[in-house]
């Protein structure tokens, strides 16, 4: 079945620590996105990419960083300059950058102990 | 004031009722996403419309492009649609691939 694979979902560090969140597709869809989920707020896009090895700063880059070396992978790194990283994130992707149905990730949720 | 707006932000009901979430927009979009996020953290996509009306089995979608609102309704509701339905939009200035989201409407459905 296609889809889109992140793992982990549930993942733990300590602050001053980076972490590596996973994001794989077997849909071979060209455009991929992070985004970052808090409570009582609307999803925020941290990164996408809409080709492989080009990736632009969404609206809160700040603090990571992302790689699109293979069409099916976009891995998500949160590095210890991310002031507040324990949140919810998701990743998701489209066949076509202008038009096209989203599909999603289960999610990963972070906490900073 | 935030781009996207949903109502109720919360909502309850009896199996079988009928469900309308609101969605309201203030900018110019290209097209509009619902979508469904599950208890567990995971988004499916129900619709996507730039215009008019979709149905897929017992929900609705509508858009009106010039009151810049959309309705997502579901008929005979059942405890398996609680969920939190999330409202974007792709507005039509700006970079082709950023969406804008509601803050969701959380449903919970009860026998």
């Amino acid at each position: 079945d296609g889809g889109i694979t992140q793992s982990p979902k549930y993942l733990f560090r300590k602050e001053g620590q980076n972490v590596t969140l996973s994001c794989e597709q077997n849909l071979n869809h060209d455009a991929m996105y992070w985004y970052r989920q808090d409570p009582g707020q609307g999803l925020r896009l941290i990164y996408y990419s809409q080709i492989v090895n080009d990736f632009q700063k969404g609206d809160i880059a700040e603090g990571y960083s992302v790689s699109r070396e293979k069409k099916e992978s976009f891995p998500l790194t949160v590095t210890s300059a991310q002031k507040n990283p324990t949140a919810f994130y998701l990743c998701a992707s489209k066949d076509n950058v202008n038009t096209g149905e989203l599909f999603f990730g289960e999610g990963s949720r972070l906490t900073v102990l | 004031k935030n781009e996207v707006e949903q109502s109720p932000q919360n909502l309850t009901a009896q199996e079988g009722e009928f469900i309308t979430i609101n969605c309201s927009y203030s900018v110019g979009i290209s097209a509009l996403h619902w979508l469904q996020q599950h208890p567990g953290g995971g988004i499916v996509s129900l619709f996507m419309l730039s215009s008019g009306k979709k149905k897929h089995g017992r929900l609705i979608a509508t858009i009106n492009i010039q009151e810049k609102h959309s309705s997502l309704h579901i008929t005979a509701s059942h405890p398996r649609d609680s969920a939190v339905y999330i409202c974007a939009v792709k507005p039509l200035r700006g970079t082709a691939s950023k969406l804008t989201f509601g803050t969701g409407t959380r449903l919970q459905v009860t026998l």
